[in-house]
């Protein structure tokens, strides 16, 4: 069955820390997605990232960046030198390709609420 | 730059009304979605539809009802409102679905509480 794990409910950093955000996944399927998306105190979900099981590339985007490693199921989401617009909540989620009975379907974490104070 | 369009954004019910989301998007996506999210939740999908016509349950779709008469409309119905669907209702939409690993976005919510 799928599932995605986010162990940390909440963190609090100050600007211009460095912050990991850490998402575990479970999955059956050899062929699935992965994502990032946040979600700031307005309530909308912006999208962030998609990463698929053949890519184990690391991304880099600014001054996010993401790590993929299958040997730990492990797709982690690091914020560099952080910043007060940083302060959302994000969410790791996760889609199979159907191989097990999959459905149309994304499975999210619970979230990581990330406070940046000035 | 609409994208995924929900109305109301805001709602309250009382226990037993009847009421519907209403969702559209101009991306001319087949694949439409409805996530609720729960406090210190992630999100669950309530329904989906591959396309016009073609509707489908998700993990959570008790209390609710779906329709999709046309490619860009995917209206979420409660019947009989009760206090466990107090919640943030998320439309959404992709080109392809979550199994092709196709993005999915999504609208700006809609809170729900249910009294």
């Amino acid at each position: 069955a799928q599932k995605v794990t986010q162990a940390q409910t909440e963190i609090s950093v100050v600007e211009k820390e460095d912050v990991t955000l850490d998402c575990v996944y479970e999955t059956r399927d050899t062929t699935y997605y992965l994502f990032w998306y946040k979600q700031p105190p307005s309530g909308e979900l912006v999208f962030l990232i998609r990463r698929n099981s053949f890519d184990e590339q690391n991304e880099i985007s600014g001054r996010y960046s993401w790590n993929f490693q299958k040997s730990t199921s492990s797709f982690n989401f690091t914020i560099t030198a952080s910043q007060v617009v940083d302060s959302a909540v994000y969410f790791c989620a996760l889609s199979e390709a159907g191989g097990h009975g999959g459905s149309e379907k994304l499975v999210f974490g619970k979230g990581t609420k990330l406070t940046v104070n000035p | 730059n609409a994208g995924v369009t929900q109305t109301p954004k805001f709602r309250i019910l009382k226990i037993g009304q009847s009421m519907t989301l209403q969702c559209a998007q101009d991306m001319n996506h087949n694949y439409m979605y409805w996530y609720r999210q729960d406090p210190g939740m992630g999100l669950k999908l309530i329904y989906y539809s591959v396309g016009a016509g073609i509707t489908d349950k998700g993990e959570v779709p008790n209390g609710y009802n779906v329709s999709r008469s046309t490619t860009e409309d995917f209206p979420l119905r409660l019947e009989l409102a009760a206090p466990s669907q107090t919640s943030v209702y998320f439309c959404a939409s992709s080109r392809t679905g979550a199994s092709s690993g196709n993005t999915i976005y999504f609208g700006e919510g809609s809170w729900l509480t249910v009294v």
